[in-house]
């Protein structure tokens, strides 16, 4: 079965600094990969995904993530974070087209970013 | 603009009261997905529909339900509420094999009392 974790369950950084979201996912084939932010409240909005590729995706609002199969990893960076980037973030895997590909996601628990002024 | 639209956005049930929820879209998606959200938790997938069929989370509770009269609407009927059953619940839709990126509603905040 797939899995996410999300090892960081609360995240602060100062407005202007740079963010890395950690994100480790287990599944047997390639899978896809994404990160969706929640503010409270609100549905979940994507911010990028990974099908194949170039293994550096560049999401909306200045956010990028790189996939690193070796170690498992689907991290979420920005270089710049402002005060409207406090959400909740969360990173779900979701079946590969080879296996159908619409069984829903499964997401990791989510980290709690706080922008400090 | 395409959009998963959820109605209502909050719903006050009483306890043991049957409601239901629904969440149509205009993206004309082969699939849609009902999470179950409790508070400061992931999204959990309760069932799926693809096309007309039905696919239920194994460990999804009998008290869940779900129709899809046609593409555009899917509903969640919960037939017996209870407190535990209190959480946002999120529809959501994708394309299916061709594209597993799914695009969420804003969700139905449901809450039992």
């Amino acid at each position: 079965a797939q899995s996410v974790t999300q090892p960081d369950i609360h995240i602060t950084v100062s407005e202007g600094a740079s963010l890395e979201l950690r994100c480790n996912y287990s599944y047997g084939a390639t899978p896809y990969l994404f990160w969706y932010v929640q503010s409270p409240g609100q549905g979940l909005q994507l911010l990028l995904k990974y099908f194949s590729g170039d293994t550096l995706v560049q999401g909306i609002k200045g956010f990028e993530a790189e996939f690193k199969r070796s170690q498992s990893s689907f991290n979420l960076r920005k270089p710049s974070v402002h005060w409207s980037d406090a959400a909740e973030y969360f990173c779900a895997v979701g079946e590969g087209y080879s296996g159908g590909g619409a069984d829903g996601l499964t997401f990791g628990k989510g980290t709690h970013l706080i922008i400090q002024p | 603009d395409a959009m998963v639209i959820q109605n209502p956005r909050y719903q006050v049930t009483q306890f043991g009261k049957p409601v239901t929820l629904s969440c149509s879209q205009t993206l004309n998606h082969n699939v849609m997905y009902w999470y179950q959200q409790k508070s400061s938790q992931a999204p959990k997938l309760l069932f799926h529909y693809y096309d007309k069929d039905f696919n239920n989370e194994a460990d999804t509770p009998d008290n869940f339900q779900s129709r899809r009269p046609n593409t555009s609407f899917c509903f969640l009927d919960i037939r017996s509420p209870g407190l535990g059953d209190a959480a946002m619940y999120l529809c959501a839709t994708s394309r299916g094999k061709e594209d597993t990126e799914s695009r969420f509603g804003s969700g139905t905040r449901l809450t039992v009392v």
